[in-house]
């Protein structure tokens, strides 16, 4: 089983939809997580960093972190189809220098 | 205009060759990584730098090498020794904050392909 289960899609919705891409993880102790957003042969970039538990909005993108359930969530208002893209979760503990990613879920975003 | 960059974009070798795939960085991070990104899996990390001169092995490092003698440069090789090398690959550095929070950031990534 993977430390970290992200379905990989593809997710299509209508242009103005609400989104919402999860991941599930089984390590309890990653404390940080974070959404990154991958265009087509692109390097990822990050959109979304969240320490422990709660939500952190920044535009029209909401991240959630439920460590009890260990679970993330973001969460795309009014989308778009330039959002069309793969979005990864990742996430660390304090121990560890490195990050642990999902597979990515490809998102598509219909005009 | 700060980033990282790394070359080139796509690179074709024959199977037995070793490759070195370039990463250099201008944001004057410390810590510096290579991932390697195939469909479906996700990033898996190949090898990490915390500082000059000193690197450790990520999950999957059979096969690799890299070197960091400079602060800006990261460089890594693929060996004739790694079994499927064909992957998309990706450098990153990482920003670490006083809260002891840090941000990874990516360079735009080497299509390597090997036949």
């Amino acid at each position: 089983q993977k430390e970290v289960e992200q379905d990989p899609g593809p997710l299509s919705v209508p242009e103005g939809a609400i989104v919402s891409l999860n991941c599930t993880y089984s390590n309890s102790a990653f404390q940080y997580f974070m959404w990154y957003r991958q265009y087509s042969r692109k390097g990822p970039e990050l959109l979304m960093y969240t320490y422990s538990s709660g939500n952190k909005e920044d535009g029209r993108f909401t991240a959630q972190v439920d460590k009890s359930s260990k679970y993330i969530s973001l969460f795309i208002r009014d989308s778009q189809p330039s959002d069309s893209a793969t979005y990864l979760c990742a996430m660390r503990n304090t121990g560890r220098r490195a990050l642990t990613f999902g597979s990515g879920t490809r998102l598509q975003v219909q005009p | 205009d700060g980033g990282i960059t790394q070359s080139p974009k796509y690179l074709f070798r024959k199977e037995g060759q070793n490759v070195t795939l370039s990463c250099e960085q201008n944001l004057n991070h410390d810590a510096m990584y290579w991932y390697r990104q195939d469909p479906g899996q996700g990033l898996r990390l190949i090898y990490y730098s915390q500082i000059v001169n000193d690197f450790q092995k990520g999950d999957i490092a059979e096969g690799y090498s890299v070197s960091r003698e400079k602060k800006e440069s990261f460089p890594l090789t693929v060996t004739s020794a790694q079994k499927n090398p064909t992957a998309f690959y990706l450098c990153a550095s990482k920003a670490e904050k006083a809260s002891g929070s840090y941000e990874q950031y990516f360079g735009p990534g080497t299509r390597l392909t090997v036949t």
